[in-house]
């Protein structure tokens, strides 16, 4: 069974410009999740996307944003990019949730993110 | 607001030595559980997850994880340690309602030969 995957694995942009990070959660899993890990900060939590709804955000600016396709994969778009968005993000995924339960996590390799 | 601490940032074992990597929780409910590892430049792997029931868990790669509530903890056990565990090593808490999973700020193992 595959796991969860991600694209690209990395990327290099300038100060100022857009980043679109894509991921595919597993088979059957309808639950993805979006976590930032930069250096001395550890995993903050960034969105959550359930059956094609954004469930939960993190406390993160509007310019991080993203969306869920029917498919269940899902895109996390950052714009303006600034010097301290370098880090490597992470996207996870789910059964789908219902409520009162919460299920395991299952994470992929990350893309990693440089701003110049 | 739940959280979770651990307390070691660096632990250093020599290999066959038995390891406890400690983890602490705040959070008002029963909490969902869980214990990952990240090699460098890699995604985190589920080791093992703490819902209800037994309080001894066990995990894969021979880890074991113990939830007291009375001590609000959740530390990670193994008791012969081999080279390939050196790993950054994070507890996690998660919620019934709110999807996410608040994470400790990790455990860096080395394992000595």
């Amino acid at each position: 069974e595959a796991g969860v995957t991600q694209s690209p694995t990395h990327l290099i942009k300038t100060r100022g410009q857009q980043a679109t990070l894509r991921c595919s959660p597993i088979s059957g899993h309808t639950s993805v999740y979006w976590y930032q890990q930069a250096l001395g900060l550890g995993l903050q939590f960034l969105l959550w996307y359930d059956e094609g709804e954004e469930r939960n955000r993190g406390n993160f600016p509007p310019r991080f944003s993203g969306r869920q396709f029917p498919n269940y994969s899902s895109e996390l778009n950052v714009n303006a990019l600034e010097l301290e968005d370098s880090a490597l993000y992470l996207c996870a995924s789910s059964l789908r949730y219902r409520g009162g339960k919460n299920y395991e996590q299952y994470f992929g390799p990350g893309t990693r993110l440089t701003v110049t | 607001a739940q959280s979770v601490t651990q307390p070691d940032i660096h632990i250093t074992v020599s290999e066959g030595a038995s390891l406890e990597l400690r983890c602490n929780y705040s959070y008002g409910a029963t909490p969902y559980l869980f214990w990952y590892v990240q090699s460098p430049g890699q995604g985190l792997q589920l080791l093992l997850k703490y819902f209800s029931g037994d309080t001894l868990v066990q995990g894969i790669k021979g880890f074991e994880a113990e939830f007291k509530r009375s001590q609000s903890s959740f530390n990670l056990r193994k008791p012969s340690v081999h080279w390939s565990d050196a790993a950054e090593y994070f507890c996690a808490v998660g919620t019934s309602n709110a999807g996410k999973s608040t994470f400790g700020d990790g455990t860096t193992l080395t394992v000595k030969p």
